[in-house]
Formats: structure tokens, sequence, C-alpha cells
């Protein structure tokens, strides 16, 4: 089975600018979630989708969002870049059946200039 | 507000030393409690994983142990070895997977 797929790898932009990230689950988990990843934070919430539904979402401005499309793909979206928003963003899938266990993808490098 | 909090933020434990990672939470809803490894240009992978009804939980070299009283829990790894350094991420969650909290990280350096 193929992992989780996250594109693009890197990419760098500009304050004001805006970016929209993609993943590609595991095939057969419903479940998406995203985290943001930088050093000394850890990994922070973003949302969470299952079924094209949003179910959780975390603290961060709206200028973060997020949808899910009926194959399970996802892709998350920041507006108006800030400099803080440079950082890794992590992807994972789940299968809601099994014990809890989150599967990563490799994350997309963010760096805002 | 951090609801799981790690220690230490950085680790150097010499080849075939025991390394051991702190992290304590405050929601008592949590119920399920996993640790992940991270190595450099990869994401996260699950290492071990606990639930509150037992006090430890072993897997090869690596041993979680939960003190619910205290609301802490802790990852021993016996024997480090190179491979193992990396930077490990202690996480909480209720109901699974589902808006997992995660812990500020560890950087774990096993040196020869």
């Amino acid at each position: 089975k193929a992992g989780v797929t996250q594109t693009p790898r890197y990419l760098i932009k500009t304050r004001g600018q805006q970016v929209t990230l993609s993943c590609s689950p595991i095939s057969g988990h419903r479940s998406v979630s995203w985290y943001q990843q930088t050093p000394g934070q850890g990994l922070q919430f973003l949302f969470e989708y299952f079924s094209e539904t949003q179910r959780n979402k975390g603290n961060f401005p709206g200028r973060f969002s997020g949808r899910q499309f009926s194959n399970s793909r996802s892709e998350m979206n920041v507006s108006t870049l800030e400099l803080g928003d440079s950082a890794l963003y992590l992807c994972a899938s789940f299968d809601s059946s099994n014990t809890g266990e989150l599967f990563f993808g490799e994350g997309s490098r963010l760096t805002v200039l | 507000q951090q609801q799981v909090k790690q220690s230490p933020q950085s680790l150097i434990v010499q080849k075939g030393g025991i390394s051991i990672i702190n992290c304590a939470y405050e929601n008592t809803a949590f119920d399920y409690f996993p640790w992940y490894q991270q190595f450099p240009g990869k994401g996260p992978a699950l290492l071990i994983a606990i639930r509150p009804d037992v006090s430890e939980k072993k897997e090869g070299r690596f041993t979680i142990s939960f003190n619910k009283s205290a609301k802490q829990f802790s990852l021993h790894i016996m024997d480090s070895q190179p491979g193992d350094s990396a930077t490990y991420f202690c996480a909480a969650s209720m109901g699974g997977y589902q808006k997992v909290t995660f812990g500020t990280g560890t950087k774990l350096q096993v040196i020869p």
C-alpha cells in the first residue's frame, strides 16, 4: 500500500500570498488530519476531516482552511501568509476502525519570506 | 494552552545507555497515549502506545510507563543505539485518533 503523499514537498512564498497544500491519504482511509510543526512548538493540530466533513478544528486563525474531497484527498489553504506561517505542514490519515494510529506523510515545508 | 508537557527538550545518551523521556498531561479524559518517532526529513511514525488501564507496556527495547494518578507517562529506551537518534513526541487523545495533542518533542542523540 502506498503511504500518505503530500505535495509540494517544498515551497517558498512571500508575505501576503496564499498557498494550497495537498494530501493523498492511504487507500481506504477516509479520515485526514493536518498538523503544523515548528521548532519548540511540536505538532499543533489544525483540523480533521472525515467523509468530506470537518469534525474538529484547532486554534488557528481563519486564514487557515481546509477541505476534503469525495476520494478522501484533502487540501489545506493558508491565505495572506505571514512570516510566522513558515513551518512543516504534516498530513496524517487513519483508518477509523483501527486502534488510533496516525499515518503521517513527509510534510510540505513552507517558507514565507 | 498546552495540554501535554514533554521533557527534556534534548537528550544525549551514550550507546548502550537508557534514554528516558517524560510527559505530563492535564486532561483526565485522555484515554490513548502514543509515542511517535521522527527522523529528519520524514513524518512521525507510531513507535508504541498505551491505554490508561495498564501501567506499563513493553515492545522490544521500548517501554512506556504510565502513572494515572500523577497524570504522567514516560518512554524508556533500553540499550540505546545510534539508530535511535531521532525526535520523539509523546501524545494524548480521546477516542484514539481524534484531535491528538502532541508534546513539544525531544531530540535524542545517541553517541557511539
